[in-house]
């Protein structure tokens, strides 16, 4: 069975305290792999798409890196509004949905 | 761009009753949208896929006379909870993809919708 499995579960920074979310994953033939933030009681919001190895995507504070089983999030600097949860979907070859992890809820404190 | 709009935001009904759940792309068209129902402190559960114009896909276990789906236009997709309990209150999703011509259907990121809370007394 496909799994996507991310880590940790929940991450607890200072405000300045650069670290990094993992993602790793079991699909045989990666059709992509995305990025989500989550903030409470709202839907997911996109951050990137990877789709091959050695593939990176920056977006402020944020970058995603893509290996042949894993992908990183880094957060540089994290800032208190950077806290959500941010969670990993992979897309299979043969159908538009996409797996899900369970998530990591980050919280940066000032 | 890729703006998903989802209404209501939040329901209050008395069980027995039904509920539509609108799904829009604003500014997109949307041949496969999705529904997920999301539990306090847990990920996404994956309860169908919609393809304009055609049946929903239900995962196992989702009973597909309680969760109507349809999908009718590129830009709406509704779900509707029939007769709907208190076992159903919960936290709804809805998603869209969009097609780039050079990757067809697949290895498109999902654009979600805010989420509907439902509550049934």
């Amino acid at each position: 069975e496909d799994q996507v499995t991310q880590s940790p579960e929940a991450l607890r920074l200072q405000e300045g305290e650069s670290s990094s979310l993992n993602c790793s994953y079991t699909v045989s033939g990666l059709r992509g792999l995305f990025w989500y933030r989550q903030d409470p009681g709202k839907g997911p919001e996109f951050l990137f798409t990877l789709y091959s190895a050695g593939e990176e995507k920056e977006k402020e504070r944020l970058k995603a890196t893509l290996t042949k089983k894993e992908s990183f999030l880094h957060i540089t600097a994290p800032k208190p509004e950077d806290s959500a949860t941010y969670l990993c979907a992979v897309q299979y070859t043969n159908a538009g949905k996409s797996t899900f992890g369970d998530g990591t809820t980050l919280t940066v404190k000032p | 761009g890729a703006v998903v709009s989802q209404h209501p935001s939040w329901v209050i009904c008395k069980s027995g009753t039904s509920v539509k759940i609108e799904c829009r792309s604003l500014d997109f068209q949307a041949t496969t949208m999705f529904w997920y129902r999301q539990f306090p402190k847990q990920s996404l559960m994956l309860m169908a896929t919609s393809n304009e114009g055609s049946k929903a896909t239900y995962e196992q276990g989702v009973e597909k006379d309680k969760f109507l789906i349809n999908h009718a236009s590129l830009t709406l997709s509704t779900l509707t909870v029939t007769s709907a309990h208190p076992e159903d209150s919960s936290f709804y999703i809805c998603s869209a993809s969009q097609v780039e011509v050079d990757r067809g259907r697949w290895g498109q990121p999902q654009h979600f919708g805010d989420g509907t809370r439902l509550s049934i007394l």
